[in-house]
């Protein structure tokens, strides 16, 4: 079973500052996601990554795909509280069960104003 | 477009009793997944269909079950409810089972009493 470990846990820090998020396993992914969830609501899609090493920018967010497919992390540059959720990645085997989503337990981040 | 949409919002049950989920799909997605999210943790995947028919199925019991319907909208099942049973009950559609992308509703609130 594939899993998931997402550091830290939880996360709180005052608005302006800077952060990273991390989702590891001893696994390969055949794609990995981030998404962001509020209380109460469904997760929402962040970003899609593929390709070892890559690297994909969403405004203020920075998101990496280790070179081995095998790790992950999201940026946040100078944050702010309406980042505020539940950062939680999501990954495919890169073997049989291609169809279905692993999740980590997720980084819940407060930014305070 | 309207996304995916789940009813009840919020449901509470007694132990021992049975309960029914519906998902409908975003328009022109055919895969449907459910997750349960228990709190503090990520989602954890129960089922997903396809053209009406299981693809895959997560480490539930069977008092878990769930159909998808010509209209790829879908419903979820479980029997015999026990307490541990409660969590938000989450649905997502994608295009396709393997798309890369699936785009999560609102979910359920399912309270066992």
């Amino acid at each position: 079973t594939q899993l998931l470990e997402q550091s830290p846990q939880f996360l709180s820090i005052q608005e302006g500052e800077n952060l990273t998020v991390y989702c590891n396993s001893s696994s390969v992914f055949s794609s990995l996601q981030w998404y962001r969830q509020e209380p109460g609501e469904g997760p929402v899609l962040l970003v899609t990554v593929v390709t070892g090493g890559e690297v994909k920018k969403l405004k203020r967010l920075t998101f990496q795909f280790g070179d081995a497919r095998k790790d992950s992390s999201l940026h946040i540059t100078a944050a702010q509280p309406g980042d505020t959720g539940l950062y939680l990645c999501a990954a495919r085997n890169s073997g049989g069960s291609n169809y279905k989503l692993t999740f980590g337990k997720g980084t819940l981040l407060t930014v305070n104003p | 477009d309207a996304g995916v949409t789940q009813s009840p919002t919020h449901l509470i049950k007694t132990r021992g009793q049975h309960v029914t989920l519906r998902c409908s799909p975003i328009s022109g997605h055919k895969s449907v997944s459910w997750y349960q999210q228990v709190l503090g943790q990520g989602p954890q995947f129960i089922f997903q269909y396809y053209e009406k028919e299981e693809r895959g199925r997560g480490n539930f019991p069977d008092r878990f079950s769930a159909r998808q319907f010509p209209n790829y909208s879908s419903e979820l099942n479980v029997n015999a409810l026990l307490l541990g049973d409660s969590a938000l009950y989450l649905c997502a559609s994608s295009i396709t089972p393997t798309t890369y992308e699936q785009y999560f509703g609102p979910g359920t609130r399912l309270t066992v009493t």
